[in-house]
């Protein structure tokens, strides 16, 4: 399996441009994470889905941020504008509800540097 | 609300020693507990997860850890410590099986020769 596809693994853009994040799931998971990752806050949960339905939006810091999942395969994190202080690592996750608990499976992450 | 507390965001221990990461988590419900390693410039891989099956847990690369519902923790251990252990640890806590998980601030162990 190739794993949780995220890209591209390194943005440099300036404030005010709109920034747009890829993830690719693993196939057959049906639920989707997006995490970020600062030095100040550390992981934080931004939003997840399920089925391409999001579920909890409750960690998307402002409305700058939004999120899809058009489909099974693919979702979207969109930064507009862009501020310097959204600079982090991004990181996409996706699991498969079974019996017990389900493991997230985390992408390489998108290091993202807005200058 | 759910919260993970990892005391000690730098652990150094030498290489053969017994490695210890404590976590303590704060949940309403009983818990899923995990425990996830981060390499340098790479995502997160799963070391184990609690789901209120056997309370000893183990993972891979010969780590363990126990949840001790009275005192609240899940504190991961490795009888000794490989130079390829060095990582930053993350301890993490869902109050439902498939929900988005809530990290602890993390612990950078480092391996002495």
């Amino acid at each position: 399996d190739a794993g949780v596809i995220q890209s591209p693994r390194h943005e440099v853009t300036e404030m005010g441009q709109e920034v747009t994040l890829r993830c690719k799931p693993i196939s057959g998971h049906d639920y989707l994470f997006w995490y970020r990752q600062t030095m100040m806050r550390g992981l934080e949960l931004l939003i997840y889905f399920n089925n391409n339905v999001p579920i909890d939006d409750s960690g998307m810091p402002e409305d700058r941020f939004s999120a899809k999942m058009p489909n099974a395969s693919f979702s979207t994190l969109k930064i507009q504008p862009s501020e310097p202080r959204d600079s982090a690592v991004y990181f996409c996750a996706s699991s498969f509800r079974s019996a017990g608990t389900d493991t997230q499976y985390f992408g390489p992450g998108t290091r993202l540097t807005v200058l | 609300a759910q919260s993970v507390t990892q005391l000690g965001s730098h652990v150094s221990v030498s290489e053969g020693a017994l490695v210890l990461l404590r976590c303590n988590y704060s949940s309403s419900v009983p818990p899923y507990l995990f425990w996830y390693v981060q390499y340098p410039n790479q995502g997160l891989q799963l070391l184990l997860k609690y789901t209120s099956a056997a309370t000893l847990v183990k993972g891979i690369n010969g780590f363990e850890a126990e949840f001790k519902k009275s005192e609240t923790s899940f504190h991961l251990t490795k009888p000794s410590a490989h130079m390829s252990d060095a990582a930053e640890y993350f301890c993490a806590v869902s109050e439902g099986g498939a929900d988005g998980l809530t990290f602890g601030k993390g612990t950078h162990l480092i391996i002495q020769p």
